[in-house]
């Protein structure tokens, strides 16, 4: 257990839908990560988040966005939901004491029928 | 875009042998991490090996990792059913992360009893 938690577990939704994942960071970490890791491969930056803004993105298009709370939780927000946008969404907090180790949930598996 | 490039895609041994696992990436890093995931679930962080450290050991994991050719290599020893996963190198570029992790496709491990 990494003490980082992931809702909802899984999600099915219809193209051009708008979908919300959250992540709740551990305890003492400021810095959050999304990740999207389509099947059979490796997972994918998305943009990360330090003290409530985005400070990196990856190569991911407008339409991904987010949000940083004061608590330090997150919300990964998709819009206009493409099949191709099926994958296991992936958060990892990192901070306090040892700041390069990334500690991650157990995903929501997102399915865009 | 995927960095590294884990070798071999699939492993299959038997329970008790040593699993070697390689990884190659082709830009300058700050650290080299090795996680775990289960049947598609959440990644578990086994270790963290810096740009100036050569070898890293942790329980039954042997990490080397050689920033001339870029390449690193996860050893497990004496492997147990439990080690049945996949396996995924990331590398760290630095910059306070703003890039995020990269990661490769991963190896998938197979221990038989």
């Amino acid at each position: 257990e990494t003490g980082v938690t992931q809702s909802p577990t899984h999600l099915i939704k219809t193209r051009g839908q708008q979908v919300t994942l959250r992540c709740s960071s551990q305890s003492g970490h400021n810095t959050v990560s999304w990740y999207q890791q389509a099947l059979g491969q490796g997972p994918q930056f998305i943009f990360q988040y330090y003290r409530e803004e985005e400070n990196g993105r990856g190569n991911f298009p407008p339409r991904f966005s987010g949000l940083q709370f004061p608590n330090y939780s997150s919300e990964l927000n998709v819009n206009a939901l493409e099949l191709d946008d099926s994958a296991l969404y992936l958060c990892a907090s990192r901070g306090g004491r040892s700041t390069d180790t990334q500690y991650f949930g157990p995903g929501t598996r997102l399915t865009v029928l | 875009s995927q960095q590294g490039e884990e070798d071999p895609q699939a492993l299959s041994i038997q329970e008790g042998e040593n699993a070697t696992m390689n990884c190659s990436y082709k830009t300058s890093i700050n650290n080299l991490q090795w996680y775990r995931q289960n049947s598609g679930r959440g990644l578990v962080h086994l270790i963290l090996i810096r740009s100036n450290e050569r070898e890293k050991h942790s329980g039954r994991l042997r990490v080397t990792l050689d920033t001339s050719k870029k390449s690193s290599s996860l050893l497990i020893t004496a492997s147990r059913a439990a080690d049945t996963a996949s396996y995924f190198c990331a590398t760290d570029g630095g910059g306070g992360g703003a890039d995020g992790l990269t990661f490769g496709k991963g190896t998938h491990l197979i221990i038989q009893p």
